[in-house]
């Protein structure tokens, strides 16, 4: 079975740090895309950035570019979110994602979807 | 940045009837755009791709159409089970972004 399976709930305090964790199984997972989206509590989706975990390369999105570093370990098929300062704003539900490619094309959709890690940050 | 807007926010059907859900991109994306159904306490769940494709497991009631900047999901005959909130999300090359839509909230009337 192909799945993202995330680590679990985190509750921090200001000004910490924090890295959460998404491990692919049942796919090569150097060959597909993983982004990461967050969702704050009770609104919509957005997109955080992504990783070709075969060589790293990573894109964010504009308005998560400096606040947060997402990483991948190829060897134990896992990609990291981690922030170096949270703040309360930071506070929602993150999910992993894997980019839906089929026949040798990828069509930038995901298709599969993490549990989702809730991240609560209050003093 | 691409803006995609949904309307309406918050759809009342009832069950067997037919809903149409529109999203529109503030600029083209061609037909990079997706469809998700997200349930309360749940992931999303990818329904359309390409702008028409259904994804794997979704059933033929679940429709997508439109190019460009306008998009609309079908859904042709309500069940219980689709009650939701729906979000649309385009690709673009470059720079490279993923935006989703606001979403649709679809209610039992």
């Amino acid at each position: 079975e192909v799945q993202l399976v995330q680590s679990g709930a985190e509750v921090k305090k200001p000004g910490e740090s924090l890295k959460i964790s998404c491990k692919g199984s049942g796919y090569s997972f150097t060959s597909y895309w993983i982004g990461w989206v967050r969702q704050m509590p009770g609104k919509g989706l957005e997109w955080m950035g992504i990783i070709y975990p075969g060589d790293s390369d990573t894109r964010y999105s504009p308005s998560f570019q400096g606040q947060v570093t997402i990483s991948a370990d190829k060897s134990i098929s896992t990609a990291y979110l981690q922030w170096s300062s949270l703040k309360a704003s930071d506070t929602a539900m993150y999910y992993c994602v894997r980019e839906y490619c089929s026949g040798g094309s990828c069509y930038s959709a995901f298709d599969i979807w993490g549990q989702g890690t809730m991240v609560t940050v209050s003093s | 940045e691409i803006v995609m807007t949904q309307s309406p926010a918050t759809l009342s059907v009832s069950p067997g009837e037919r809903a149409t859900l529109s999203c529109r991109a503030s600029q083209s994306v061609s037909s990079n755009l997706a469809w998700y159904q997200q349930k309360p306490g749940q992931a999303p769940r990818l329904l359309i791709y390409g702008a028409s494709t259904r994804a794997t497991g979704i059933p033929a009631r679940f429709s997508g159409s439109g190019s460009g900047t306008e998009f609309t999901l079908t859904i042709s005959s309500l069940q219980s089970e689709d009650f939701a909130v729906y979000y649309c999300q385009q690709y673009n090359n470059w720079p490279p972004e993923y935006t989703f839509g606001q979403g649709t909230k679809l209610e039992i009337k």
